[in-house]
């Protein structure tokens, strides 16, 4: 099984300021393979990125996917209000088909 | 336009089964490349995959639960069901459907989830 694992747990930054977050897999990952979702309290996850570097429909230009193997990075450009919340990475592999990362939470300084 | 809604009981107890159903619109599971899954998350923890099930009616598991899913499609209601047997306090869980496409990797529309509590 693919294991994910997200730095930071937590990461304080003000609005306006540049956040990355990282995911790392414990084996090589497809490109195509890897999604990130942000989840606010009481919601579902939504999807962000997918394919790495793909944006999902209707998400802001601000979010940026990239890498390659077993490191990934979501990086939001310049941080909105409406962008602290949590965000969890995704892989499709074998056996398990799909495994997530632990999550980090974008908090707000 | 997608929509997806899980239903099912609120409380259950210890060692029962849980039946949870995930109906869904604007697409259609005999579409070739559809599939839904089930996916859960414990208070304040992270998410979980649990199933898949896809157009053809193939299945998949997660290794660590697969002994105690069962997850099933009703294409003419538009509604797959996921069964886990033998329930206990630390399955208690938001349990979300969502729906990925053929040729993707993903999922692109989520249920709303469903808040399952698990005690006696």
């Amino acid at each position: 099984e693919i294991v994910l694992t997200q730095s930071p747990g937590t990461l304080s930054l003000s609005p306006g300021e540049r956040a990355t977050l990282s995911c790392r897999a414990s084996q090589s990952v497809s490109s195509s393979y890897l999604a990130w979702y942000q989840q606010k309290p009481g919601q579902a996850p939504r999807l962000l990125i997918y394919g790495a570097s793909s944006r999902a429909t209707g998400i802001p230009d601000r979010f940026s996917g990239s890498g390659s193997g077993t490191d990934f990075t979501l990086t939001i450009s310049r941080l909105e209000p409406e962008d602290f919340a949590v965000y969890y990475c995704q892989q499709y592999g074998s056996s398990p088909p799909f495994t997530f990362g632990q999550g980090t939470k974008l908090e707000i300084k | 336009q997608v929509t997806l809604r899980e239903s099912g009981p609120a409380l259950v107890k210890p060692t029962q089964t849980l039946t949870l159903t995930c109906t869904f619109s604007g697409f259609s599971l005999s579409t070739s490349g559809m599939c839904v899954s089930w996916v859960r998350q414990p208070p304040g923890k992270a998410l979980e995959w649990l199933a898949l099930i896809d157009w053809d009616d193939d299945k998949y598991y997660s290794t660590s639960l697969k002994t105690r899913l069962t997850i099933s499609k009703d294409t003419s209601k538009n509604q797959v069901v996921l069964t886990m047997t033998n329930m206990d306090p630390v399955d208690t869980a938001t349990y979300y459907c969502a729906r990925m496409r053929g040729g993707y990797y993903h999922f692109d529309y989520w249920g709303q989830g469903t808040l399952v509590t698990v005690s006696s």
